[in-house]
């Protein structure tokens, strides 16, 4: 089945800088989302954008989607210890499934 | 508190011997799902719900069943469980089958096939 692909796999960075992650796709989507994962637990809705939706913020997130290149982004900015963990995009083709990304971890060091 | 419950979190078996994992949630949504995760290949959807009774194959359903006879409960079933099926599972819940929804994740059962 199609996937999202989250570019870069891994991200080390500093307490307060900010990170940004890629999630390309192949067909046309209802709605991209974005998940956290903390080590060893289970996943956490971020933000969902819509098809015909170009940003979204929440906090210091924000996601952009370019359904011309079929691909998305997810900004943190101000990062913290806090926001280590894997981030995942998700696609919605509309047939009632989500398509994950293989996951992108990264490391906020302090 | 919404939530979605897997019991067990953690279980070592061996080939062969049936496995249930159990899946609640408590916010009355109609769509359920399971996944796996396996490192490299992110999450893959086995099986899911859109409501009581009617449930669909997902993209790795092979050597798994499930059933939904109640709206709250979704069990994943392994009848013959055997080592490839050792993963990281999912149950994850949505309010209805309409779009635009987010999902909302158990924490997880690591099962390990011996």
């Amino acid at each position: 089945s199609q996937q999202g692909e989250e570019d870069p796999q891994a991200l080390s960075i500093q307490e307060g800088e900010n990170a940004t992650m890629n999630c390309s796709y192949k067909t046309s989507i209802n709605n991209l989302q974005w998940y956290r994962q903390n080590s060893g637990r289970g996943l956490v809705h971020l933000i969902l954008i819509r098809s015909n939706e170009r940003e979204k913020h929440s906090g210091r997130l924000r996601v952009t989607l370019d359904t011309s290149k079929k691909s998305s982004s997810l900004l943190i900015t101000a990062s913290r210890a806090a926001d280590t963990a894997s981030y995942f995009c998700a696609t919605d083709y509309g047939n009632n499934r989500l398509a994950f990304g293989k996951g992108n971890q990264v490391v906020v060091i302090p | 508190e919404a939530q979605v419950t897997q019991n067990p979190r953690y279980l070592i078996t061996v080939t062969g011997k049936k496995l249930t994992v159990t899946c609640s949630q408590n916010m009355n949504h109609e769509y359920m799902s399971w996944y796996r995760q396996d490192p490299g290949l992110g999450l893959r959807q086995i099986y899911y719900s859109m409501n009581v009774e009617v449930t669909d194959k997902g993209d790795v359903p092979e050597g798994y069943k499930v059933s939904r006879k109640e709206k709250r409960n979704f069990p994943l079933i392994l009848e013959s469980p055997s080592p490839n099926q050792t993963s990281l599972y999912f149950c994850a819940s949505r309010r209805d089958r309409a779009g635009n929804q987010p999902q909302h994740f158990g924490d997880g059962t690591r099962l390990s096939i011996l």
